[in-house]
């Protein structure tokens, strides 16, 4: 199995802060890495796709980088209701895995 | 739009199995090019992908859980369900389920879950 890593696994911030989250692939997964946002009490959210690609509907100020191994989410200028807990997952092999998470909270 | 929605029964006895169908609306599950998946997430901890499944019935299952898992469809009610045998205390989660859509296999809609307890 493709073991992932997140870091931080949490991280406080203030509104209109820059905010980037590091995901680590235990081996190479080309851009088959994928981004998913969760609040309290809800399902995950799909941000990004295959690295940078933006879901539809997504704000621009997500934006995902990276390849192979190590891939990064960065949001722009944080917003209150961008406080969440971020998740990464490979889908280039199955059993596909998440990160273990990272959650944004207010400073 | 498409909507995913998890029933089931939300409590289980050990040993038993858990049965949760997915029934999708706003679009049909015979689309070719989606698969649909179960995620699950025990309180408090991440997410663990179970299984996906196509219209046409091909499953691939995450190896630790395949000697009890079953996913099934049924094309005539837009359904698609997960069973889990031999089930204990560490299979208490919040279930869902969603869909992968093209290429990319990222899970792009989802249910909202629904609450299993595993518990006599």
């Amino acid at each position: 199995d493709i073991q992932m890593t997140q870091s931080p696994s949490s991280l406080s911030a203030s509104v209109e802060d820059r905010v980037t989250i590091t995901c680590r692939a235990s081996q190479s997964i080309s851009s088959h890495l994928n981004w998913y946002q969760q609040k309290p009490g809800k399902a995950p959210k799909l941000l990004i796709y295959a690295t940078f690609r933006l879901q539809s509907g997504v704000p621009s100020r997500f934006s995902g980088s990276g390849s192979g191994t190590d891939f990064t989410l960065t949001i722009s200028s944080l917003q209150p209701e961008d406080f969440a807990t971020y998740y990464c997952q490979q889908s280039y092999s199955s059993p596909f895995t998440f990160g273990p998470g990272t959650k944004v909270d207010l400073k | 739009q498409l909507q995913l929605q998890e029933s089931g029964p939300g409590l289980v006895k050990p040993s038993e199995t858990l049965s949760l169908t997915c029934t999708v609306s706003g679009g049909s599950i015979s689309n070719s090019n989606s698969y649909w998946g179960w995620i699950r997430q025990p309180p408090g901890k991440g997410l663990e992908w179970i299984g996906n499944i196509y219209y046409s019935g091909s499953t691939y299952y995450n190896p630790s859980l395949k000697s009890r898992v079953t996913i099934s469809v049924d094309t005539s009610k837009n359904q698609f369900s997960l069973r889990l045998s031999s089930v204990t205390a560490a299979d208490t989660a919040v279930y869902y389920c969603a869909r992968t859509f093209g290429d990319s296999d990222s899970f792009d809609s989802w249910g909202q879950g629904t609450l299993v307890t595993v518990s006599s």
